[in-house]
């Protein structure tokens, strides 16, 4: 596609409930990355991937968190037993390469997340 | 720890006039870049402008220019004969070199009054 496409766009869901969340990023960009923007907050780094590997997962705020990309196109970031401070935006980007000196991230249209 | 600062919450111009939005950074590194980024009510985020620390040119994009001051740690926006268009949450973010995710600063909602 022309540029990151996420879905759903909106999700709301009952505390307790596992969460998918889906990103197809710009085709031939091998690094994707996940954020999470909580309301009123700029964007905070969760999860990177290059190719298929998650090259950097400090970001992923406990083990309710969890990401994969198999192919290395299209990612998912799964989320276990959600919580309400789980509600937020969740962000995906995707670039070329990762960390060279022209990569831009891209961004996505965001899921809203609301847990209830 | 690499932190970027948004100090103005709120920023509010005329239409057709000119506004800088303020950013400031703190990082031991000597290489990295940086960005402005746009993200309208519709969630997208969308690059306004960036930076490669190692050029000593502020880069400019049509009505967007920013004033690169390495030494000060600063990072400003500056919007020229602003448009309703421009209306939105702006971020200014960075990427230091080797570590690749951006981290963001809280952002600074302009509104462009007709």
């Amino acid at each position: 596609g022309a540029g990151v496409s996420q879905t759903p766009s909106n999700k709301v869901t009952e505390k307790g409930k596992y969460v998918e969340l889906r990103c197809d990023p710009i085709s031939g960009h091998t690094a994707l990355y996940w954020y999470r923007q909580s309301l009123g907050q700029g964007p905070e780094f969760l999860i990177y991937f290059q190719g298929t590997g998650a090259a950097d997962d400090s970001g992923l705020p406990n083990d309710r968190f969890f990401a994969v990309r198999p192919e290395g196109s299209v990612s998912t970031l799964k989320i276990q037993r959600t919580e309400r401070g789980d509600s937020a935006v969740y962000l995906c980007a995707s670039s070329l390469t990762a960390g060279g000196p022209v990569d831009t991230q891209y961004f996505g249209p965001g899921t809203r997340l609301t847990v209830l | 720890a690499q932190t970027v600062t948004q100090s103005q919450p709120e920023m509010s111009v005329q239409e057709a006039e000119t506004v800088t939005l303020s950013c400031t950074y703190d990082t031991s590194e000597s290489d990295y870049y940086l960005f402005w980024y746009k993200q309208p009510p519709s969630r997208q985020m969308i690059l306004v402008i960036r930076q490669e620390a190692y050029k000593q040119q502020n880069a400019t994009e049509n009505r967007f220019s920013v004033n690169f001051q390495k030494a000060a740690k600063s990072f400003s926006l500056k919007i020229s004969d602003s448009q309703l268009g421009d209306a939105a949450m702006y971020f200014c973010a960075a990427r230091w070199s080797g570590n690749t995710p951006l981290v963001f600063g809280k952002g600074t909602r302009l509104s462009v009054i007709a």
